[in-house]
C-alpha cells in the first residue's frame, strides 16, 4: 500500500497570509502512461463532507478560488493558499488513487493566527 | 445539480450486518465509476470500495474485503454497501460518492450516513 504522510498536523496563519501543506508518499504517483500525477487534495470543514480542490497535483477543480494551488510530482507534493481567508479554516487532506487502496494523507487543520 | 443522499446508517450490535443505499441524481449514473468512504469520529478519511460502471470490477480496502460487498442498481440511480460481521472498528460516517471523469477525482460527496456498531 502506498502510504502517504501530510506535515504539518496543524498550522495557524494569519488572515491574508500564506499557507503551506506538504505532502509526501512512499513511491511515486506519477502515471507514466499519461505522465500524470495521480494525487488529489480536499478541504473538509466541520460537519461537512469533503469538497475537492485540486487533483493531478495541480489542476484545479472548477469553482475552487484561484488562491488554492498544487504543486509536485512524483513522490512531493505542495498544497498553497497563497492569503489565508476566515473561510478556509478546515481540514486539508491530500489522497493518492495511484494505486488500490486508495490512500489519504492524516489530515492538516488550518486554523488563523 | 449532482446530489448523493445516503441512508441506513444507525446503532447495530457487533457481528450484525447493515445495508446502506445512495440515491444519485443531477448526473448519468450508468456513466460513472461510484465510492465509499468512510470516517471514524474525529479521525481521518479511509476509502472503503469503488464499483465500475456496469459492476463488473470492484474493489475493496483490506479491512472490509469478505465483509462488505459494493453493489448499484443502474435501473435505480443507486449505490449500496451490504456490510456484514459489523466490528465497532466499522464505526463511522460513511460517504457516498461519484468519481469523476478523468484523474480518478472524486468530484462529488454525499453528507454521509453514521453507522455505530456498539453493544
Amino acid at each position: 500500500d502506498i502510504v502517504v504522510t501530510q506535515s504539518p498536523d496543524s498550522l495557524a496563519v494569519s488572515l491574508g497570509e500564506r499557507a503551506t501543506i506538504n505532502c509526501k508518499s512512499s513511491q511515486s504517483v506519477l502515471q507514466n502512461s499519461d505522465n500524470k500525477n495521480y494525487l488529489a487534495w480536499y478541504q473538509q470543514k466541520p460537519g461537512q463532507p469533503p469538497k475537492l480542490l485540486i487533483y493531478w497535483a495541480s489542476t484545479r477543480e472548477s469553482g475552487v478560488p484561484d488562491r488554492f494551488s498544487g504543486s509536485g510530482s512524483g513522490t512531493a507534493f505542495t498544497l498553497t493558499i497563497s492569503s489565508l481567508q476566515a473561510e478556509d479554516v478546515a481540514v486539508y487532506y491530500c489522497q493518492q488513487s495511484y494505486s488500490s487502496p486508495w490512500t489519504f494523507g492524516q489530515g492538516t487543520k488550518v486554523e488563523i493566527k | 445539480e449532482v446530489q448523493l443522499v445516503e441512508s441506513g446508517g444507525r446503532l447495530i450490535q457487533p457481528g450484525g450486518s447493515l445495508r446502506l443505499s445512495c440515491a444519485a441524481s443531477g448526473f448519468t449514473f450508468t456513466n460513472y465509476w461510484m465510492t465509499w468512504f468512510r470516517q471514524a469520529p474525529g479521525k481521518g478519511l479511509e476509502w472503503v470500495a469503488n464499483i465500475k460502471q456496469d459492476g463488473s470490477v470492484k474493489f475493496y480496502v483490506d479491512s472490509v474485503r469478505g465483509r462488505f460487498t459494493i453493489s448499484r442498481d443502474n435501473a435505480k440511480n443507486s449505490l449500496y454497501l451490504q456490510m456484514d460481521s459489523l466490528r465497532a472498528e466499522d464505526t463511522a460516517v460513511y460517504y457516498c460518492a461519484k468519481v469523476g471523469d478523468y484523474g480518478w477525482k472524486v468530484d462529488y460527496w454525499g453528507q454521509g450516513t453514521l453507522v455505530t456498531v456498539s453493544s
